[in-house]
């Protein structure tokens, strides 16, 4: 069974650009939940959608969106690009929603910002 | 507020056992995971509690106790391929609904 993907891996944008980020879950799996990882302040939850619809929400500006579409597929988007945004973001999948499931990770795309 | 506290770096020896601790201060609780990482790789699943007690899976353990806000990972036997950073990470109740606070995670060395 293949793996989470995620599109594209590396990614240079400069300040005021949009970015768009995919990721495609293991199939079968439902939810999908999104992570911005930076060394200064570790692995920070998003969001998590499940069934196309935002279930949970990390504590980031109303320019970080996501989405996910009726095959589980979910796209992220940053939109009006700030340095401090550079960072490593991964997307996680798991069977179902709600407590316990275990969570697969992708491996991430790099975004730099200049 | 949410806070998740772990320490920094540990070393240990191969074939020793190691515990890495976690102390958690969230407004909600519905679950505790740890997960693996691999410098330059994703984090990888590998326990969660939920209850009071010991889970073990194989040479790792985990440990919560939800009145203390506590958990520990317990690595036994450890080998090489073992040195990596352990994320603690708690499933919140916050105002968005249930969100994942992670800690900043272990560094673990294992020397031979």
């Amino acid at each position: 069974k293949a793996g989470v993907t995620q599109t594209p891996r590396y990614l240079i944008k400069t300040r005021g650009q949009q970015v768009t980020l995919s990721c495609s879950p293991i199939s079968g799996h439902r939810s999908v939940s999104w992570y911005q990882q930076t060394p200064g302040q570790g692995l920070q939850f998003l969001f998590e959608y499940f069934s196309e619809t935002q279930r949970n929400k990390g504590n980031f500006p109303g320019r970080f969106s996501g989405r996910q579409f009726s095959n589980s597929r979910s796209e992220m988007n940053v939109s009006t690009l700030e340095l401090g945004d550079s960072a490593l973001y991964l997307c996680a999948s798991s069977l179902d929603y709600g407590q316990g499931y275990e969570q697969y990770f992708g491996p991430g795309t790099r975004l730099t910002v200049t | 507020g949410q806070n998740i506290d772990q320490p920094t770096e540990m070393t240990a020896t191969e074939g020793a056992i190691v515990q890495i601790n976690c102390t958690y201060q969230t407004s909600g609780f519905n679950g505790l995971f740890w997960y693996q990482q691999h410098a330059g790789e994703a984090p990888t699943f590998l326990s969660y509690n939920v209850l009071d007690g010991l889970e073990e899976k194989g040479r790792f353990s985990s440990f919560l106790s939800r009145s203390k806000g506590y958990s520990y990972l317990l690595l036994k036997e450890l080998q090489m391929k073992d040195s990596a950073s352990y994320l603690c990470a708690v499933r919140d109740v916050g105002n968005y609904g249930q969100n994942f606070v992670f800690g900043p995670g272990t560094r673990l060395s294992v020397l031979p």
